[in-house]
């Protein structure tokens, strides 16, 4: 099984609101990670936890806030977001950062809106 | 520093026919891992290959081969006898350890497969 299940799939929020994705992996994996991604881009890494420790935040706007409340969830939360922000964002998870077997399996990412 | 560059940016095929993707990395790392991806329209970024730095022989799955080169750098990727389900954007990534363990993309190439 190297699913990583991302909820939810499409999301439409207004600039005031606060919203939380939310990511889950049940394949031991000790890292795992947030990335943004616009349309015909490359995806680009937001945050790394490892082992539950946020271990990487690639200088990301104070308004998204990411948790890691166990080793098989991982959180976004979303807070006065500008229209910008407005991206697929894709959870990922690797067995761990610095070992061998260190390909990350992404899930299926929320489409976020801000309008 | 570590780059990846994917000079094709789109390549339209009619089904059956072969279709190689170029990837060329720069990395001044010894030890380092190299990745294929495939974004289908769904938006998951589905692993296809791994391939570390000191291992340069080339694999064939199926239908997919690749071709690790590190004379020139290089890790192409070729689909043979494509298929309308092979229609995708394709992610080359390079991970290591000097530049903080961290996934990088290149632009993608967005392969479309014709009936």
């Amino acid at each position: 099984d190297t699913e990583v299940t991302q909820t939810p799939k499409h999301l439409v929020m207004g600039m005031t609101n606060k919203k939380s994705l939310k990511c889950e992996q049940h394949m031991g994996h000790r890292a795992m990670y947030w990335y943004k991604q616009k349309a015909k881009k490359p995806p680009e890494l937001m945050f790394v936890y490892s082992y539950e420790k946020l271990s990487i935040n690639e200088s990301v706007p104070s308004r998204f806030s990411p948790e890691c409340p166990n080793s098989s969830l991982l959180n976004l939360h979303l807070h006065a977001l500008q229209p910008e922000d407005s991206a697929l964002y894709l959870c990922a998870s690797s067995q761990d950062r610095w070992g061998e077997n260190t390909e990350a399996f992404f899930g299926q990412g929320t489409r976020l809106t801000v309008v | 520093a570590q780059k990846v560059t994917q000079a094709q940016t789109e390549i339209s095929v009619v089904e059956k026919e072969d279709v190689t993707l170029d990837c060329v990395y720069e990395t001044r790392d010894t030890t380092y891992y190299l990745f294929w991806y495939k974004q289908p329209p769904s938006g998951e970024l589905v692993f296809l290959i791994r391939r570390n730095s000191f291992d340069e022989q080339n694999e064939i799955s199926g239908r997919y081969s690749w071709n690790f080169q590190k004379s020139t750098s290089s890790f192409n990727f070729t689909i043979t006898a494509s298929q309308v389900v092979d229609s995708a954007v394709y992610f080359c990534a390079l991970k290591s350890f000097a530049a903080g363990n961290k996934l990088t993309f290149g632009g993608g190439t967005r392969v479309l497969v014709k009936p």
